[in-house]
């Protein structure tokens, strides 16, 4: 079974500059998640989708921050514009959901430096 | 507000039992994980707990005290290879099933 696929695996802007990330999740799993790992701290959600529909983006910086999951299934998560504090590594989860079980399979992430 | 509290960082010797701990204060609390992520790399699925008591899994067992909001992470014959992050990390009833996670316990395992 295919894992959690996420690109690119490496990005380096300066800061103001836009960047995008793309995940495209485990077949079948219908909640994708979008997480925040800033270097030594535990990652921290910032958008929860379950199907194409938002279930959670409170954590989620709507002002240069913003997220899809067209048709259900992939999901791009952009930045614009990039501020110094957002470098930090991007980690797209996938799982069954509610009805299929808690557990989170993590993609390989996007370190994103800023600079 | 949520809060999630563990050890930053842990030294052992291979072979060794270690015992990494995990306290949090939350409402609405329906489950822990445990998760491993090597530098690197994406965090792993070790554990997860929804009732008290232990459960054991190979090298790994993990303990839940649902009175207590407390957890521990019992990792025995150390090898090097199990040096990493270790992340403790909530369910909660309001938040659907996004995870909440603590800073993670770096574990160092030496020869």
């Amino acid at each position: 079974e295919a894992g959690v696929a996420q690109s690119p695996r490496y990005k380096i802007i300066e800061k103001r500059q836009s960047v995008a990330f793309w995940c495209n999740p485990i077949s079948g799993h219908a909640t994708l998640y979008w997480y925040q790992q800033i270097l030594g701290q535990g990652p921290k959600l910032l958008i929860q989708f379950q199907n194409n529909g938002v279930v959670d983006d409170s954590q989620l910086p709507k002002d240069r921050f913003s997220a899809e999951r067209l048709k259900g299934v992939d999901s791009t998560l952009k930045i614009q514009p990039a501020k110094l504090e957002d470098s930090a590594v991007y980690l797209c989860a996938s799982s069954l959901g509610l009805q299929g079980g808690y557990e989170q399979y993590f993609g390989p992430g996007t370190r994103l430096t800023v600079t | 507000g949520q809060n999630i509290d563990q050890p930053t960082e842990m030294t052992a010797t291979e072979g060794a039992i270690v015992q990494i701990n995990c306290t949090y204060q939350t409402s609405g609390f329906n489950g822990l994980f445990w998760y491993q992520q090597h530098a690197g790399e994406a965090p792993t699925f070790l554990s997860y707990n929804v009732l008290d008591g232990l459960e054991e899994k190979g090298r790994f067992s993990s303990f839940l005290s649902r009175s207590k909001g407390y957890s521990y992470l019992l990792l025995k014959e150390l090898q090097m290879k199990d040096s990493a992050s270790y992340l403790c990390a909530v369910i909660l009833r309001q938040a659907g099933t996004a995870l909440i996670f603590g800073k993670g316990t770096t574990l160092s395992v030496s020869s």
